[in-house]
């Protein structure tokens, strides 16, 4: 089962601007991780954050994580019209028997017009 | 190119038939995951291993799937009787050990069931 939603499930923007993406979830967790995805391929890791983490930033990337309302978002800055894909929140679970095993969202689909 | 490859890239088989998709992970990854993705959904955890040992499956994982990853190398996923319900794209993802949580994944392979 998916582990909570993502905030828009559809973006689109121009070249330039910034594009910010949210996701919520519903149970403890361990790190939250992003994930990108171009049409019809396999998923690229961006970034993770930790659960005793609030904030990271790489290169254009800035997430920030609020356990107490367990919220995410996904900034992007300055877009490119490589940009255009999927992004994912992925949650990795608490406790010993996780396995490390990721808990995906439904995704959010950026759209960046040159 | 994340390292991980995955055979076929595509399949399309009949309703009845079997069909067996193949994971090579990155050589020192001893952590291998196989989710599942259907149109306009996230990836769904289905099952892992760590080497050779599967410690976990999920519910998804019907009694007409088998994975396997003898020598804790190559990974297969083993869909018998298929049926139409299972189409998707069916993704493979490893890792390190634990305490690196970043799992790389591989470009998917896409069955369709007719």
């Amino acid at each position: 089962s998916q582990q909570g939603e993502e905030d828009p499930q559809a973006l689109s923007i121009q070249e330039g601007e910034n594009a910010t993406m949210n996701c919520s979830y519903k149970t403890s967790i361990n790190n939250l991780q992003w994930y990108r995805q171009n049409s019809g391929r396999g998923l690229v890791h961006l970034i993770l954050i930790r659960s005793n983490e609030r904030e990271k930033h790489s290169g254009r990337l800035r997430v920030t994580l609020d356990t107490s309302k367990k919220s995410s978002s996904l900034l992007i800055t300055a877009s490119r019209a490589a940009d255009t894909a999927s992004y994912f929140c992925a949650t990795g679970g608490a406790g010993g028997t996780s396995y490390g095993k990721l808990t995906f969202g439904q995704g959010t689909i950026l759209t960046v017009h040159p | 190119d994340t390292g991980v490859s995955q055979d076929p890239r595509h399949k399309i088989t009949k309703r009845g038939q079997n069909v067996t998709f193949r994971c090579d992970p990155i050589s020192e990854h001893n952590r291998l995951y196989w989710y599942r993705q259907t149109l306009g959904q996230g990836p769904e955890f289905l099952t892992y291993f760590q080497n050779e040992a599967q410690l976990e499956k999920s519910r998804l994982l019907s009694d007409r799937f088998s994975a396997e990853r003898p020598k804790g190398s190559f990974s297969t996923l083993e869909i018998q009787r298929t049926e139409q319900g299972d189409s998707a794209m069916y993704l493979c993802a490893t890792a390190t050990p634990v305490g690196k949580e970043t799992q790389y994944f591989g470009p998917g392979t896409r069955l369709l069931v007719l």
